[in-house]
């Protein structure tokens, strides 16, 4: 069964500490995403990738950086958390293209981030 | 702007009825998404759509491009069929490169 793992269902960060979020793909995808969801807001994009060492900023990049060394592994970092940062947090991958895929998109089971 | 529409936002129904949740987005789209989210929080992807209509097992999903427009459905409703549906649009071609635009979900309870 192909999956997006995420390496933590909860966490909880002080302020101020740098914390990072893990996402590992077995599917071969080009393509990955972080998103955060806060309610009343749905989904939004921080962060995406299309290949390995390359980054793009989705819409609410501020506060957040990522990393993209090995093609399977997608890490979203938090320099300094803040408590506006709590939230949940999703991971997706995507192959380059769709053509012939039954979902194109694969989600993780999300991380839920609370900064105290 | 990229914009996807959900309706309703929230909907309880008796197990049994016939469900329709609807979905219309502001632009030409590459394919729309139809997500599932339980409580806990992770996403399982339903149907990906450019055209027409699938149907998997008591869900089916229709899509009208010119109406720029698609529902989901469910027949038979069942209370493990409780949960947060999502529909989600991809207005770029060639895969999605750029992510998708998310609606804000419809959560559906379904009372025994």
């Amino acid at each position: 069964d192909v999956k997006v793992t995420q390496s933590s269902r909860y966490l909880v960060k002080r302020t101020g500490e740098k914390v990072f979020l893990e996402c590992v793909q077995d599917m071969d995808h080009e393509n990955m995403f972080w998103y955060r969801q806060d309610p009343g807001l749905g989904l939004r994009l921080i962060y995406f990738s299309y290949d390995v060492k390359m980054k793009e900023k989705g819409d609410i990049p501020e506060g957040y950086s990522v990393s993209r060394e090995k093609k399977e592994r997608f890490s979203l970092i938090l320099e300094s958390a803040s408590t506006s940062q709590t939230s949940m947090y999703l991971c997706a991958s995507s192959p380059r293209s769709a053509r012939g895929a039954l979902y194109g998109y694969t989600f993780g089971s999300g991380t839920r981030l609370t900064v105290v | 702007k990229n914009e996807v529409e959900q309706s309703p936002q929230n909907l309880t129904a008796q197990e049994g009825e016939f469900i329709t949740i609807n979905c219309s987005y502001s632009v030409g789209i590459s394919a729309l998404h139809w997500l599932q989210q339980h409580p806990g929080g992770g996403i399982v992807s339903l149907f990906m759509l450019s055209s027409g209509k699938k149907k998997h097992g008591r869900l089916i999903a229709t899509i009208n491009i010119q109406e720029k427009h698609s529902s989901l459905h469910i027949t038979a409703s069942h209370p493990r069929d409780s949960a947060v549906y999502i529909c989600a649009a991809d207005f770029h071609s060639g895969g999605g490169a750029d992510g998708l635009t998310f609606g804000k979900g419809t959560h559906l309870i379904i009372q025994p």
